[in-house]
């Protein structure tokens, strides 16, 4: 069973909005929360990550908002770019090696 | 230098057929990972080896058989090829001491067709 629920499975913003994509998580014991983002053709990259503890992360354009009661984490994307056109993938991981992928969501930024 | 390479890149093969993908990683990562990704992208986790040791072994089919030479490299092997096993296939690696903030390293990944 999936283990991080995402949504939405797609989502379309223009140039220079802001897209936000949801996720949420069962498991307490996830102590690592990345999120990877992919290009078509290829494989999945890390692009930010946050520990429950943090209820806030940010690198450049992208937030990474935590509520650990609530067991959900959003990322955001401000002032979007064609170049972000990408699917994102939310995950949760422990110390298994094991990490456990969102279903994905496909942003397209429209010029 | 591509830091985790793959090949194929695409397969295409009949029903019925063996088949195998194989890929290196060069940053001296411990653990490497096989992920498939479905048509609807999602991504599961199918195997993972750490110093040629296997440490995850998802719910996979006993077609599937992967292979370590060693710790940079991670070849999957499928027997019987099925209209299902078609997909993406990534390996990854990671650094491997198993702490959950390990970032993975994908491939650019291998798309197989089963006709």
């Amino acid at each position: 069973q999936q283990q991080v629920k995402q949504s939405p499975q797609s989502l379309i913003v223009q140039k220079g909005g802001i897209s936000i994509i949801n996720c949420a998580y069962e498991n307490t014991a996830f102590d690592y929360f990345p999120w990877y983002q992919q290009f078509p053709g290829k494989g999945p990259a890390l692009l930010i990550a946050i520990r429950p503890d943090v209820s806030e992360k940010k690198e450049g354009r992208f937030t990474i908002s935590f509520n650990k009661s609530a067991k959900q984490f959003s990322l955001h994307i401000m002032d979007s770019q064609p170049g972000d056109s990408a699917t994102y993938f939310c995950a949760a991981s422990r110390n298994d090696y094991k990490l456990s992928f969102g279903a994905g969501t496909t942003v397209t930024v429209r010029a | 230098d591509t830091a985790v390479s793959q090949t194929p890149k695409y397969l295409v093969t009949q029903m019925g057929n063996d088949k195998s993908i194989k890929c290196e990683q060069n940053l001296g990562h411990d653990t490497m990972y096989w992920y498939k990704q479905d048509s609807k992208k999602f991504l599961k986790i199918m195997f993972s080896y750490n110093n040629k040791e296997l440490i995850i072994n998802e719910t996979v089919p006993n077609r599937f058989s992967p292979k370590s030479p060693d710790k940079a490299h991670l070849n999957l092997h499928i027997n019987s090829l099925e209209l299902g096993d078609s997909a993406v296939y990534f390996c990854a690696s990671s650094q491997g001491q198993g702490q959950s903030n390990e970032k993975l390293f994908f491939g650019s990944g291998t798309q197989l067709s089963v006709l």
